[in-house]
């Protein structure tokens, strides 16, 4: 089966400009998670979805992003008036259940570049 | 809240050789789980092998198996046989398996990029 999907696989804007990004977890997979990639930093958490409700959001950095999940499918992660520091790779993951013991798996993720 | 420390940016080693990434952690709890990682230039992270914290015994896949020193919060990664398509960055990472806020999402380090010479 397919595994997750992302898109745009990369996205440039203009600073103050609104993004999405969009992802599609595995067929079934009833939690989606979004981190971000940040140059030389490791992967921080952002927000995560069981079904569509989202019962984590401490992890989103401003209240200029936000994240909705519709029909438990695909998920949007919007970033309004976009600033250089928002500049970084985005990937979603996708497992099961929110489980501990289910195995996450990742997109290939969408590079976002604000110039 | 937990910390996962990669305290090697870059690691390079020989077609053919071992090599061990070091990882170490900081929680206050007594069972978790810990990954290794590995995301190569496509970007896509690919799970290598995961430890539970209270399995005594050391994971391994195939070439790959840690070094699980729960003492030390230490968890590295052995490597042998090293191949061409092991280049990439590794990633150690740790996840609570409590509920709660912060037990869902993994928590990374910030990675080994690994070299691979011919």
């Amino acid at each position: 089966g397919a595994g997750v999907s992302q898109s745009p696989s990369n996205k440039v804007t203009e600073k103050g400009k609104d993004v999405e990004l969009r992802c599609d977890p595995i067929s079934g997979h009833t939690a989606l998670y979004w981190y971000r990639q940040s140059l030389g930093q490791g992967l921080e958490f952002l927000i995560y979805f069981q079904g569509n409700s989202a019962p984590d959001k401490s992890g989103l950095p401003s209240d200029r992003f936000s994240a909705e999940r519709t029909g438990g499918s695909v998920s949007t992660l919007t970033i309004q008036r976009t600033q250089q520091e928002d500049s970084a790779v985005y990937l979603c993951a996708s497992s099961l259940r929110a489980v501990p013991t289910n195995e996450q798996y990742f997109g290939p993720g969408t590079r976002l570049t604000v110039t | 809240a937990q910390t996962v420390t990669q305290s090697q940016p870059e690691m390079s080693v020989q077609e053919a050789e071992t090599v061990t990434l070091s990882c170490t952690y900081d929680t206050s709890e007594s069972d978790y789980y810990l990954f290794w990682y590995k995301q190569p230039p496509s970007r896509q992270m690919i799970l290598v092998i995961r430890q539970e914290a209270y399995k005594q015994q050391n994971a391994t896949e195939n070439r790959f198996s840690v070094n699980f020193q729960k003492a030390a919060k230490s968890f590295s990664l052995k490597i042998s046989d090293s191949q061409l398509g092991d280049a990439a960055m590794y990633f150690c990472a740790y996840r609570s398996p409590y509920s709660g806020a912060g037990s869902y999402q993994l928590t990374f380090g910030k990675g080994t990029k690994l070299s691979v010479i011919p």
